[in-house]
């Protein structure tokens, strides 16, 4: 199994509500990333975790949470949200952790589009 | 991103014809340059990629050379097909833990 896959595909929320993105992976993979996409951009990192553990944070602002339950698992929770974050999100994993010179894999993402 | 340049931001060829896409990135301790590629609405796949112990790298009609020297790297596609028209993403590692990737080519492919 070569896949990285994303739910939901497309989420609408609003401001004031919470919503959780969610990603996995059965490569064995010990790294999973969070990029944020803008139309007609390249992909931005948003958070890398290595083994579980959340290694690296772009100073994304706190309205964005992320959460490796598992090593197969990623999430990100989403609050309170405007309009400006609305992108797409892409999952990603990788062989090694804490590092990034191996190929990494993506999730189809999921189009976020907050009203 | 900002530590990785990629010209040229639109490029238009005839089918058959070959395209060229340039990267020049900053950190001169990277050793990994992966070239993505990206079809509408559909998430970056990896078409080919270099480490920096070769400098040049094939795999049938797309071929990567990398010059560490001068820190840039190139993605060949040759006999181009109106399927190769997508966005064309060069990515490098910033401070060994960063992925960044360059602002895309969008290459069309005219029939």
């Amino acid at each position: 199994d070569t896949e990285v896959t994303q739910t939901p595909k497309h989420l609408v929320m609003g401001m004031t509500n919470k919503k959780s993105l969610k990603c996995e992976q059965h490569m064995g993979h010990r790294a999973m990333y969070w990029y944020k996409q803008k139309a007609k951009k390249p992909p931005e990192l948003m958070f890398v975790y290595s083994y579980e553990k959340l290694s690296i944070n772009e100073s994304v602002p706190s309205r964005f949470s992320p959460e490796c339950p598992n090593s197969s698992l990623l999430n990100l929770h989403l609050h309170a949200l405007q309009p400006e974050d609305s992108a797409l999100y892409l999952c990603a994993s990788s062989q090694v952790p804490a590092g990034i010179t191996y190929e990494q894999y993506f999730g189809p993402g999921t189009r976020l589009t907050v009203t | 991103g900002e530590n990785v340049e990629q010209h040229p931001s639109t490029l238009s060829v005839q089918e058959g014809d070959s395209a060229v896409i340039k990267c020049t990135y900053s950190d001169s301790a990277s050793n990994y340059f992966p070239w993505y590629k990206q079809e509408l609405g559909k998430r970056p796949q990896l078409i080919i990629d270099i480490r920096s112990n070769v400098g040049e790298k094939k795999d049938q009609r797309i071929a990567v050379t990398l010059n560490k020297t001068a820190k840039h790297f190139s993605l060949h596609i040759t006999e181009t097909q109106p399927e190769d028209s997508a966005v064309y993403f060069c990515a490098a590692p910033y401070n060994n833990n960063d992925m960044r990737f360059g602002a895309g080519t969008r290459l069309t492919v005219k029939p």
